[in-house]
């Protein structure tokens, strides 16, 4: 059973909007969370991360929020650009990291 | 770039020979990461290391072994290769420029006919 989720599998957005990709996992003892972007024939790269004493990092453009009691985090990108269409993957974990499915997030310029 | 190269890069191979993936790193970092990526599955965490000689299972090791003889290298075999197993290979390293953040190689294109 997968400890990861990502439940939707793709996102459009106008440019200079708001994103908003969203992840849930199961295990309460996982200590790290993670965003990662992916193009094509590449591996992923890493965003930013979140450890699991607190409930929001930002960086830049990016913030991550994560939700202990719901067991749910989200990846917000604000403005959106076009150069932020890829494949985002959520991780959890702590020595051992479990992958989300992945969202396609396209912006529409 | 968290000095991570996988050797090969891409490779056919037939079903039933045996295939060793190659990940050097070059930084010391102690854990050391074996994910496949298959549509719709994401990343799956075949093996990993956590030092010379010890490693562990991930949630997808059936069909995999690993070794891990030196700190710089983590090596992948497929003992028996089989079409299932056609999948895109990323090694990954724990730490670097973030504590407690895995980064991940270039990925080895591996096709099994």
């Amino acid at each position: 059973d997968q400890q990861v989720k990502q439940n939707s599998p793709s996102l459009s957005v106008q440019e200079g909007r708001i994103s908003i990709l969203n992840c849930d996992y199961t295990n309460s003892m996982f200590d790290y969370f993670l965003w990662y972007k992916k193009y094509p024939a590449e591996g992923p790269t890493f965003l930013i991360s979140i450890s699991s004493i607190k409930d929001k990092n930002e960086d830049g453009r990016f913030t991550v929020f994560l939700n202990k009691s719901a067991k749910h985090l989200s990846l917000h990108i604000v403005p959106s650009q076009p150069g932020d269409s890829a494949v985002y993957f959520c991780a959890a974990g702590s020595n051992q990291f479990y992958f989300g499915t992945g969202t396609s997030l396209t912006v529409i310029p | 770039d968290a000095g991570i190269t996988q050797s090969p890069r891409h490779k056919v191979t037939e079903t039933g020979t045996p295939v060793t993936l190659r990940c050097h790193q070059t930084e010391n970092h102690r854990y050391m990461y074996w994910y496949r990526q298959d549509p719709g599955h994401g990343l799956r965490l075949i093996h990993y290391s956590y030092g010379v000689k010890d490693t562990d299972k991930g949630e997808v090791s059936d069909g995999y072994s690993v070794s891990r003889s030196k700190t710089e290298d983590f090596l992948l075999t497929l003992e028996s290769a089989t079409s299932s197993q056609t999948s895109v290979y990323f090694c990954a390293i724990k730490g670097g420029r973030a504590e407690n953040t895995i980064y991940f190689g270039e990925g080895s294109w591996l096709t099994v006919v």
